[in-house]
């Protein structure tokens, strides 16, 4: 089957490190990407990573491991606004574009 | 540039009525995605188009539910009748490239 598994709930003080965790089990392996979900709102792009390493990009960085089915996301000097759900997705099998989905995990940055 | 529009925002209808949701993607993007989550869910996927055409409709419930994307711009998703597990939030997503950019979500509750 596919599975992507991160945690559901995490809590991180305001200029703090977290670091969001993935792991996932799919059928092939064309990219795994992270959104951010503002109650309400669309999702949006976070990042992309479809080669062994860390992405970084200003306060947010994304690492994979395709040997272990595992990510993470990782955010820096935690903002306020920053209090919102992360989404794992991963993209499957080369000539397919359709995404599968965590459960997203949701964050709550706290003053 | 605007961004994908979906509308309604929320609709709440009876059991065995219909409901259509509508989806304009990003001018050009020739890919345009449904997916739907159920509350406590992950996102899933429903299907793919690319322009006009059903590139890969494997995640449609049942045929109940009919989605067209005439002239390969705005999409119609279909649902009739509608049924009470049919609640949720509705994504549309289009791309033109390596990530999909999302709307809002129609919120549709069926009671």
């Amino acid at each position: 089957g596919q599975n992507i598994d991160q945690p559901t709930e995490m809590t991180a003080t305001e200029g703090a490190i977290v670091q969001i965790n993935c792991t996932y089990q799919t059928s092939g392996f064309n990219g795994l990407f992270w959104y951010q979900q503002h109650a309400g709102e669309a999702p949006t792009f976070l990042s992309y990573n479809v080669l062994d390493g860390l992405e970084e990009k200003g306060r947010f960085s994304s690492f994979l491991s395709r040997s272990k089915g595992y990510s993470y996301l990782l955010l820096k000097e935690l903002q306020m606004k920053d209090s919102a759900s992360y989404l794992c997705a991963v993209r499957g099998r080369s000539g397919t574009y359709k995404y599968i989905f965590g459960t997203g995990t949701r964050l709550k940055v706290l003053a | 540039e605007a961004g994908v529009t979906q509308f309604p925002s929320h609709s709440v209808i009876e059991k065995g009525q219909t409901v259509t949701l509508r989806c304009d993607p990003i001018s050009g993007h020739d890919n345009l995605y449904w997916y739907r989550r159920v509350m406590g869910k992950e996102i899933k996927f429903l299907l793919h188009f690319v322009k006009e055409s059903k590139q890969d409709e494997s995640g449609m419930p049942n045929n109940r539910f009919l989605a067209e994307r005439t002239g390969g711009t705005y999409s119609t998703l279909k649902v009739q009748p509608a049924e009470l597990e049919d609640s949720g939030v509705y994504f549309c997503a289009s791309s033109q490239g390596r990530e999909a950019f999302f709307g809002q979500g129609t919120r549709l509750t069926v009671v």
